[in-house]
């Protein structure tokens, strides 16, 4: 059961452009939502988190919204660079930040 | 990442075989995971230890058992390998509640 749906699964952005990638959770007990970035070879590393206290948090060019009544967090990435070319993933979680469920991923292509 | 290492990287072995993989951490995290990368599926939680000897299951835990003796190691063995365990293996930990999860860099399965 994916209790996380993302779209898209796939991103192409001009440089400069934004990115937005979107998820979807169920479970309402969740209470942590962070966001991974995965380059190839590599495993996730987080990219910023949110809790639901909080509609929006920034860091950089980096976004996250939170429509709690709609159950929705997306990840909005400013002025998009080749260097954030990547796959995304979100997640979500209880409150101790323990047993994430993540989303399918996005891969996104920032072209030059 | 958090000192993680995961060993070994990369494996190839045959249908009914028995696999061990071995999540090694320096930073102490009281807290281990364990997920599989698949495409299409995001990653999924397979065991996890909230510490020495207190392992639980994840949500796709079928033909996968863990042992924790020591906060720094956590393994993972599939007693009787099957192609439908080919995947990308990631071990995560993390400090304590609330705090980040960190990922290894993982250890891509083929079971043929």
């Amino acid at each position: 059961q994916q209790q996380v749906k993302q779209s898209p699964q796939s991103l192409i952005v001009q440089k400069g452009g934004i990115s937005i990638i979107n998820c979807a959770y169920e479970n309402t007990a969740f209470d942590y939502f962070p966001w991974y970035q995965q380059f190839p070879g590599k495993g996730p590393a987080l990219l910023i988190a949110i809790r639901p206290d909080v509609s929006e948090k920034k860091e950089g060019r980096f976004t996250i919204s939170f429509n709690k009544s709609a159950k929705q967090f997306s990840l909005h990435i400013m002025d998009s660079q080749p260097g954030d070319s990547a796959t995304y993933f979100c997640a979500a979680g209880g409150t101790s930040g323990s047993r994430l469920t993540f989303g399918e991923g996005t891969q996104l292509t920032v072209n030059p | 990442d958090a000192g993680i290492t995961q060993s070994p990287r990369h494996k190839v072995t045959e249908t009914g075989t028995p696999v061990t993989l071995r999540c090694h951490q320096t930073e102490n995290h009281r807290y281990m995971y364990w997920y599989r990368q698949d495409p299409g599926h995001g990653l999924r939680l397979i065991h996890y230890s909230y510490g020495v000897k207190d392992t639980d299951k994840g949500e796709v835990s079928d033909g996968y058992s863990v042992s924790r003796s020591k906060t720094e190691d956590f393994l993972l063995t599939l007693e009787s390998a099957t192609s439908s365990q080919t995947s990308v293996y990631f071990c995560a930990t993390q400090p304590g509640p609330n705090q980040p999860q960190h990922f290894g860099d993982g250890t891509r399965l083929s079971i043929l």
